[in-house]
């Protein structure tokens, strides 16, 4: 199975910072990867897709690179509304396998 | 808007069984692959299983492979998930989730607890 690996586990972060958080596929994947933001609470919500194209409705302070075996997922001017939980999933094969997480805080 | 409403969730005694369902609408529930996805309490998410868009072929993890059988009833736009053999390990909030082509689990529904606990 391929494992995804996603650093850091949390960050603290302000208002207006540009965050990046960073997963890694322990074999390639190609573009086959997905990000999503999860609420507490909510269900997940899918923000990047292959792995640079945003899905409808997502500002576009969201962005998303890599391929291969390294992704990042980077957030441009944090809103208030962006202080969530951040996975990445790859989507190469089954089984389909997500990152643990990345929980981005109020600094 | 796409709606994914999940139900059956519940306390169940291990070595139990449960079936959840997931009611789609607003769109044509028969040209899409659906998954299920759990997430332990306070723990990160994991893909359970999916299946074609007919229903013809469906996919699970290790972790689920031989214990649940996932289906679907296109003319119901429904999706199923049959859960027998059920341990502590699988207490977890369980997901319905949509896939387009490149696009895996586009939309979610709102959840189902399935609690296993005797």
């Amino acid at each position: 199975d391929i494992q995804m690996t996603q650093s850091p586990s949390s960050l603290s972060a302000s208002v207006g910072d540009t965050v990046t958080i960073t997963c890694r596929a322990s074999q390639g994947i190609s573009n086959h990867l997905v990000w999503f933001q999860q609420q507490p609470g909510k269900a997940p919500k899918s923000l990047i897709y292959a792995p640079s194209s945003l899905q409808s409705g997502v500002p576009s302070r969201f962005s998303g690179s890599g391929s291969g075996t390294a992704f990042t997922l980077t957030i441009s001017s944090l809103q208030p509304e962006d202080f969530a939980t951040y996975y990445c999933q790859h989507f190469n094969n089954y089984p389909w396998t997500f990152g643990q997480g990345t929980r981005v805080e109020v600094k | 808007e796409v709606q994914l409403l999940e139900s059956g969730g519940g306390l169940v005694q291990p070595g139990g069984s449960l079936r959840l369902s997931c009611a789609a609408s607003q769109f044509t529930f028969s040209s899409y692959a659906m998954s299920w996805v759990r997430q332990t309490p306070g723990k990160g998410l994991e893909w359970v299983s999916a299946i074609s868009s007919g229903g013809d072929r469906t996919y699970y993890a290790d972790s689920v492979r031989g214990r649940f059988t996932m289906s679907r009833d296109n003319s119901r736009d429904t999706l199923y998930l049959q859960m027998n053999s059920l341990r502590a390990e699988d207490t977890a909030m369980y997901y319905c989730a949509r896939h387009t082509s490149g696009r895996p689990h586009d939309y979610w529904g709102q959840g189902t607890l399935v609690t296993v606990s005797s």
